[in-house]
């Protein structure tokens, strides 16, 4: 089976663009996460779908950020306009009810902002 | 909100060795799971311990949860080149959410 799947994996824009990350869940898992993990303040949780639904998004930095999760197999975070300080790798992970908090991560986006 | 300590932060040891790695909570662990991440990947599952006293072994690596300490450690034995890169241990903090320690970095030299 896939894992999570993650596109793209580098990602280099200037100050002020939008840029778009996407993710491919596994077959048959109804949590998506999106993490952001930098040297300063490690593995950060922006925000959680339950069944396509957000559920917490706490941890979403600013409004620049929005994630959507149109169906059980696309999600996309969205940073608008991008910022130097948003560099950092991104990722997806999945899990499935009843699994525990057995998390399954993609393999990061590395966003660099110029 | 729950904090997650590792230590040490970075190690570096000789092939053959054998390392500790801890991870030390701010509050009650229900859940602790220990993931690897190598440079440029994600995140690995290696183990999961929900119960305290509980013990997992896979391969060369042990992981114990120690629930009146609130730690868990992860206890590589005779470790390889194959053991290199980052350990971070994550906690069920409640709402389904997993909350990660600040890693240590496996360094295993020839």
């Amino acid at each position: 089976d896939a894992g999570v799947i993650q596109s793209p994996r580098h990602e280099v824009t200037e100050m002020g663009q939008e840029v778009t990350l996407r993710c491919k869940p596994i077959s048959g898992h109804d949590y998506l996460f999106w993490y952001r993990q930098t040297m300063m303040r490690g593995l950060e949780l922006l925000i959680y779908f339950n069944n396509n639904v957000p559920i917490d998004d706490s941890g979403m930095p600013e409004d620049r950020f929005s994630a959507k999760m149109p169906n059980a197999s696309f999600s996309t975070l969205k940073i608008q306009p991008s910022e130097p300080r948003d560099s950092a790798v991104y990722f997806c992970a999945s899990r499935v009810t009843g699994g525990g908090e057995k998390l399954f991560f993609g393999s990061g986006t590395q966003l660099s902002v110029l | 909100s729950q904090e997650l300590e590792q230590s040490p932060q970075s190690l570096i040891v000789q092939e053959g060795k054998n390392l500790t790695i801890n991870c030390t909570s701010s509050k009650t662990l229900y859940g602790l799971y220990w993931y690897k991440q190598k440079y440029g990947e994600g995140l690995i599952f290696l183990m999961m311990l929900q119960k305290g006293g509980e013990e997992k072994s896979h391969e060369k690596i042990t992981a114990k949860l120690d629930e009146k300490k609130q730690q868990s450690s992860l206890h590589i034995t005779a470790s390889q080149p194959s053991h290199a890169g980052i350990y971070l241990c994550g906690a069920a903090t409640g709402g389904n959410k997993l909350t990660f320690g600040t890693g240590t970095q496996l360094k295993v030299e020839l």
